[in-house]
């Protein structure tokens, strides 16, 4: 089955302590990417990736890192977790990024710095 | 100011009504995303278009280019329906910005 995997779904963790929140998708996707979604802000993009090696910051990149080291993940990385970066968190991957190249979404991972 | 804005934030119907929720965007596009997300989180993309319309059951999306404007509209809406509709635009340096959403409830 097509799908995009992310793991955890849910985490519960303290400030400061590095975490790494996985992407997978086994489409042969070139584009994945990272959101984040918080009340009254919607959803915002971190980072994302047109292929291997390549990565761009999105609007909120700050606090995060990505690598795409292998086409088929795309794993989130906290360095030093922070409380405002507690928000429900999505992977999504697509073919590319052309009009008939719809965005195949992971189901959240939420997030929760104490 | 947003750079894709979305119009109504709230909105109500009745089973079986004509519905229309906008989107304006005021940043070059190359493509124009509308995603549903159902109460339980999961987010599903509905259309991506650059040009015209798409139909898909009782969906349609169309958008204008010159206006920078799009619509979904939901024909003869069913409490299925409801859910937080969000469109977000495909930026020409590959990154993608999203209005706020709107979100829908259909009552029977």
């Amino acid at each position: 089955e097509a799908q995009v995997t992310q793991n955890p779904r849910y985490l519960i963790t303290v400030t400061g302590k590095k975490l790494t929140v996985t992407c997978s998708q086994n489409m042969n996707h070139e584009y994945m990417s990272w959101y984040r979604q918080d009340p009254g802000l919607g959803l915002r993009q971190i980072y994302y990736s047109m292929n291997v090696e390549v990565t761009d910051k999105g609007d909120v990149p700050e606090g995060y890192k990505v690598s795409r080291k292998e086409k088929r993940n795309f794993p989130l990385i906290l360095e030093s977790p922070s409380p405002n970066q507690t928000s429900l968190y999505f992977c999504a991957s697509s073919l590319g990024t052309g009009s008939n190249q719809p965005q195949h979404f992971g189901d959240g991972t939420r997030l929760s710095i104490l | 100011k947003n750079e894709v804005e979305q119009s109504p934030q709230n909105l109500t119907a009745q089973e079986g009504e004509f519905i229309t929720i906008n989107c304006s965007y005021s940043v070059g596009i190359s493509a124009l995303h509308w995603l549903q997300q159902h109460p339980g989180g999961g987010i599903v993309s509905l259309f991506m278009l650059s040009s015209g319309k798409k139909k898909h059951g009782r969906l349609i999306a169309t958008i204008n280019i010159q206006e920078k404007h799009s619509s979904l509209h939901i024909t003869a809406s069913h409490p299925r329906d409801s859910a937080v509709y969000i469109c977000a635009g495909m930026g020409f340096t590959d990154k993608l910005i999203f209005g706020t959403g709107t979100r829908l409830q259909v009552f029977p």
